[in-house]
């Protein structure tokens, strides 16, 4: 069964540092990976859809990677800004037709 | 405006009742979810619908109940047979399984 892991569970960095959030999955086969913002109470915004296809996407200061072999994906986020601060979670989909797996999220802070 | 509408955003029910959560989407998706958010738990799948008048169960499908009569609507009732049903529950909707899928800003369920 198709696990997700996101480490670390939070992370907090001081105002226009450049960072990475991880992410890996158990089983290679997936057809796409997305990453997700959520802030608290609220739903989830979508940030970048990677299919299995590809090895990376780009939206303003975010870049996602995609790397099925080693069954891994970062989100590269440059200047960080307080804005910033929030729930990442990234989301497989393993099986045709099914739905999308979830990580239980990386929780960044960034101060000012 | 486009988009996923998920209603009420709070909502107390007595134990032993059931209750229904409204999910609505004019974005004309073929595709939609629920899925349960816990604290330190991560979203987990309920039911899954990828065309009208199918659906599916996901992981943490008892106690609970869908239908998918109509294209724009994937209602959820949380039956009284769910051990533990307060939580925040979040819908989304997809072009397609394998298309990015979008969310609502989710329902508050608490039981009291």
């Amino acid at each position: 069964k198709q696990e997700v892991t996101q480490i670390p569970a939070a992370l907090s960095v001081p105002e226009g540092e450049n960072l990475v959030l991880n992410c890996s999955f158990t089983d290679s086969a997936i057809y796409n990976l997305q990453w997700f913002r959520q802030d608290p109470g609220k739903g989830l915004t979508s940030l970048l859809l990677i299919q299995s296809s590809q090895r990376e996407q780009t939206s303003g200061r975010l870049n996602a990677s995609l790397d099925k072999s080693s069954g891994r994906s970062t989100l590269y986020i440059a200047a960080s800004q307080p804005g910033d601060s929030a729930t990442y979670l990234c989301a497989v989909g393993t099986q045709a037709g099914t739905a999308l797996i979830f990580g239980k999220g990386t929780t960044l802070s960034v101060s000012s | 405006d486009g988009g996923i509408t998920q209603s009420p955003k709070y909502l107390f029910r007595k134990e032993g009742q059931n209750v229904t959560l409204s999910c609505e989407q004019n974005l004309n998706h073929d595709a939609m979810y629920w899925y349960r958010q816990d604290p330190g738990q991560g979203l987990r799948l309920i039911y899954y619908s990828q065309i009208v008048n199918d659906f599916q169960k996901g992981d943490i499908a008892e106690g609970y109940s869908v239908s998918r009569e109509k294209k724009e609507s994937f209602p959820l009732t949380v039956t009284s047979a769910q051990k533990n049903p307060t939580a925040f529950y979040l819908c989304a909707a997809a072009e397609r399984w394998d298309t990015e899928a979008f969310f609502g800003q989710g329902t508050r369920l608490t039981v009291v």
